[in-house]
């Protein structure tokens, strides 16, 4: 069975700051792993994937996310944040590599000018 | 990528009654999910469309209730059956080739009164 934890529902942080979101995962086998994004009112975009290969793996928009397996996480992290950040981001876990994709509760991102 | 459409975009309805809801990719894809996102919460899969037999059907969700359809590889329908109030939500129909990620549509925001 597979599931997604992510830490805190709701994240505030400076315009400029560090965005970290954070995002655990349980998997029987080795993972497919997921950053999507949420604009009020839209669909799904995907940010990023993990699925092989390097750990670190960069993604639009700037973010970026490490595939830490000893630590069963795969935070998203940007270096600075901008207005246009603001939105909800979902991580998802996969063990059936692209289908049967399990997503977390999400967070909601506040960038404050 | 997958350019996905959905009709309606919105739609609020009287407790009772049905509504159709459809999917249309503008290319052939192998695999089309539908997804409820209850009100603040997060993406649950309902079933995997697949063309031309039954739908799979998650835990929870069964065929009387939410009956889908996909007839080729670029169309499917769900049908949100004998609605109550807490059918509100946003339902999102999802594509992928297998190969690549998920891609989803823009959502169907739904209102049941």
């Amino acid at each position: 069975a597979q599931s997604v934890t992510q830490l805190g529902s709701h994240v505030s942080v400076s315009e400029g700051a560090l965005v970290l979101l954070r995002c655990n995962y349980s998997s029987s086998v080795p993972p497919y792993l997921f950053w999507y994004v949420q604009y009020p009112n839209q669909g799904l975009q995907l940010l990023l994937k993990y699925t092989t290969g390097a750990t670190l793996v960069k993604g639009i928009n700037g973010f970026e996310a490490e595939f830490k397996k000893s630590e069963t996480s795969f935070h998203l992290t940007k270096p600075s944040a901008h207005m246009s950040d603001a939105a909800e981001y979902f991580c998802a876990v996969s063990d059936q590599g692209y289908q049967k994709v399990t997503f977390g509760t999400g967070t909601k991102l506040q960038v404050i000018p | 990528s997958a350019v996905i459409s959905q009709k309606p975009s919105r739609d609020i309805c009287q407790r009772g009654t049905s509504l159709t809801i459809q999917c249309q990719v503008d290319s052939q894809v192998t695999m089309m999910f539908w997804y409820r996102q209850q009100p603040g919460q997060s993406l649950t899969l309902i079933a995997t469309a697949n063309q031309g037999s039954e739908a799979t059907y998650e835990s929870g969700f069964v065929i009387d209730k939410f009956p889908i359809s996909r007839p080729n590889l670029t169309f499917s329908t769900l049908t949100v059956s004998n609605m109550s109030p807490e059918d509100s939500s946003i339902y999102l129909c999802s594509v992928t080739r297998a190969t690549d990620e998920q891609f989803f549509g823009p959502g169907t925001r739904l209102t049941v009164l």
